[in-house]
Formats: structure tokens, sequence, C-alpha cells
């Protein structure tokens, strides 16, 4: 079955960086691009960007443009986020999710991770 | 760019219908795809392509998409679907995933 695990949670100091890993299992992995989403506390879901597993492409939401990277490691199935310059503003769960492929208005997210908790203090 | 909007509650009392809706100028042309987040837990897709349900989800969950307006149906409400709700579609001009604000939905 498709699992997507990510690694546990972090506690980063304001101005550092994180690096959240989601291992992916159950289907091959460069068949869908992976991408994270963040949930801050009480709030929505915001998404942050996209690669591709097959290319190692990119996208990121203009919020974050700049201070955000997206890696794959195909060896072991995993995706990595980086997310640099912390702020308290940047307290969430961060979420893996698994895009169906299939392009267009048909990207969607049929499997997500179990999130990652990233709390950043002063 | 596209803004979902979505009504931040909806109660209902069980074995009621829900229906939670989405909106955007022209939603209709596009696909709208729905997710389900109970307390504590990563979110589920309940409803994609509109209309379609992934396997697994009962067939209380439906979706419309016309006009202005996508809408979430659930019927015949349990205490078990009291949840957020997030309605989602994928901007292909930006090829950026667009989220609504998301609907807490109560049974009372």
């Amino acid at each position: 079955q498709v699992q997507l695990v990510q690694s546990g949670p972090e506690v980063k100091k304001s101005g550092t960086s994180m690096k959240v890993s989601c291992k992916a299992s159950g289907y091959t992995f460069r068949s869908n691009g992976i991408n994270w989403v963040r949930q801050a506390p009480g709030q929505g879901l915001e998404w942050m960007g996209w690669i591709s597993t097959y290319s190692g492409n990119t996208k990121f939401a203009q919020n974050f443009q700049g201070r955000v990277t997206m890696t794959t490691d195909t060896s072991t199935s995993t995706v990595f986020l980086e997310l640099r310059s912390l702020t308290s503003d940047d307290t969430a769960l961060y979420y893996c999710a698994r895009e169906t492929g299939l392009g267009g208005d048909l990207e969607y997210f049929d499997y997500w991770g179990q999130g990652t908790q990233v709390t950043v203090s002063s | 760019s596209y803004v979902l909007t979505q009504p931040p509650s909806v109660s209902v009392a069980p074995g009621q219908t829900a229906r939670i809706t989405c909106g955007e100028n022209n939603i209709g042309s596009k696909s709208v795809h729905w997710y389900q987040q109970r307390p504590g837990q990563a979110p589920v897709l309940v409803v994609y392509d509109d209309t379609d349900r992934p396997s697994g989800i009962p067939e209380r969950f439906s979706g419309s998409n016309s006009g202005n307006t996508a809408t979430l149906t659930i019927s015949r409400v349990e205490a078990g679907d009291e949840a957020d709700y997030y309605c989602q579609v994928w901007d292909s001009a930006s090829d950026h995933a667009i989220f609504g604000g998301g609907t807490k939905v109560t049974v009372l």
C-alpha cells in the first residue's frame, strides 16, 4: 500500500534552517510528484511547492521563493524539504502529499504523510 | 490567481445533510477536489474531479460544480463526519495548487 512516512518533530531557533524528509513506499517513486503543504496552528492548508520525482524540477509558492529547497533521493525514495531563515511564522505542521501525476486540473493529492511538527522559537 | 471562498463553519444535526460551498468566479470550468481533515490527523481526499469518490469513501459524500460554486454534500451526517473540509483546484497558469480557507463541520 502507498505510504508516505515523514521525519520526526523539530525545534529550531529563529534564523536557522529546517529539513524535513518524506519517504515513499508502495508505488513507483518516480511516477508521481510530491507536494509540500503546511498548516499553522489553528489555520488552513497552505501549498508550498512541488517537486517532480522524475526530473527534479520544482515549483514554489511565491511566499517561499528564495528560502525553500526541495530535493529527491531516488535511491531511497525520499523527498526533502528545506526552509531557511526561519521565523516564528514558520511554526506549523508540514505535510508531504503525493500528486496524481495526471496533469492540469487533475492534479490533486491522493496520499498524505502523517505530518511533521516544526516549532520555531526565538 | 484563484481565491477559493468557503464558509468558516457549518452545523448540522445527525442524519441531516451538510452542504459545504467553495466559491470562485467561473469555478465550474475547473476541476475541484475536496479533503476531510479530522482533528489531529492528516487530510484525506474525499472527492476528486468535482464528483468522483476514491475507493473507501462512503457514498454519503458527493460533489457538484457549476457556475461560480462547487459544493461538497454529506448526506445522513454522522458524528464521525465532524472535521474541517477543504476545497482545492490546480491553477495551470502558475502551476500552483490553491486551497480554500476550510470549513469546520460541527455535528450537533
